[in-house]
């Protein structure tokens, strides 16, 4: 089946800690995504990747951290410096310059 | 950057009613993209549609992009339409895809 995976569904987190969400895909894209989004928001950009061993920060790059080691992953860490964790995060991936399309999201929840 | 604006914010309407939600976009852009929010977060995509219209079922979309807008059009609602819809808009720098500009939704109510 192709498409994308992510995982943890649920994770909780207590301050100070770092966690790792993770973000598989099978369709072959070559861009990666990761957005955050609160509650009654619409999607803001965190990093992004259009090729292996490359990424940039999007609009809200602060206390995340990521790696591109692979085409099929991209993990997202959320580190202990990002004020406000607790959120609804999605990845997404893309053919390049065309449409994007998004894993069914991981929520975190810092406790 | 892009700025995205979507309107109305909310919207509440009986089922069997055609509505039209609206985006508007500060630059040029080469994808906009709309989006249907499930109770699940789920993003559903609906239409990848930069310029022009497109159809699919009873749902519709224009994009004039030298106006920089678009138009999503909900014919004979059904409350299986009721959801937040998302639009997305984006532009690409140095031959690679940048990341979507999303606005804050149009948050649609369908009643029976």
């Amino acid at each position: 089946d192709g498409g994308i995976t992510q995982s943890p569904k649920y994770l909780f987190r207590k301050e100070g800690q770092n966690v790792t969400l993770s973000c598989e895909q099978n369709l072959n894209h070559d861009a990666m995504y990761w957005y955050r989004q609160d509650p009654g928001q619409g999607l803001r950009l965190i990093y992004y990747s259009q090729i292996v061993n490359d990424f940039q920060k999007g609009d809200i790059a602060e206390g995340y951290s990521v790696s591109r080691e692979k085409k099929e992953s991209f993990p997202l860490t959320v580190t202990s410096a990002q004020k406000n964790p607790t959120a609804f995060y999605l990845c997404a991936s893309s053919a390049q310059s065309v449409e994007q399309f998004f894993g069914p999201g991981t929520r975190l929840t810092v406790l | 950057g892009i700025q995205v604006e979507q309107s109305p914010p909310d919207l509440i309407l009986q089922e069997g009613a055609n509505s039209t939600l609206r985006c508007n976009f500060s630059d040029s852009v080469n994808n906009l993209q709309w989006f249907h929010q499930n109770p699940w977060g789920q993003l559903i995509n609906l239409f990848y549609i930069p310029s022009g219209t497109k159809q699919n079922g009873r749902l519709s979309a224009t994009t004039v992009a030298t106006e920089r807008y678009s138009l999503l059009y909900i014919s004979s609602s059904q409350t299986t339409d009721s959801g937040v819809y998302f639009c997305a808009a984006g532009a690409s720098s140095g031959g690679g895809a940048d990341g979507l500009t999303f606005g804050k939704g149009t948050h649609l109510i369908i009643q029976p």
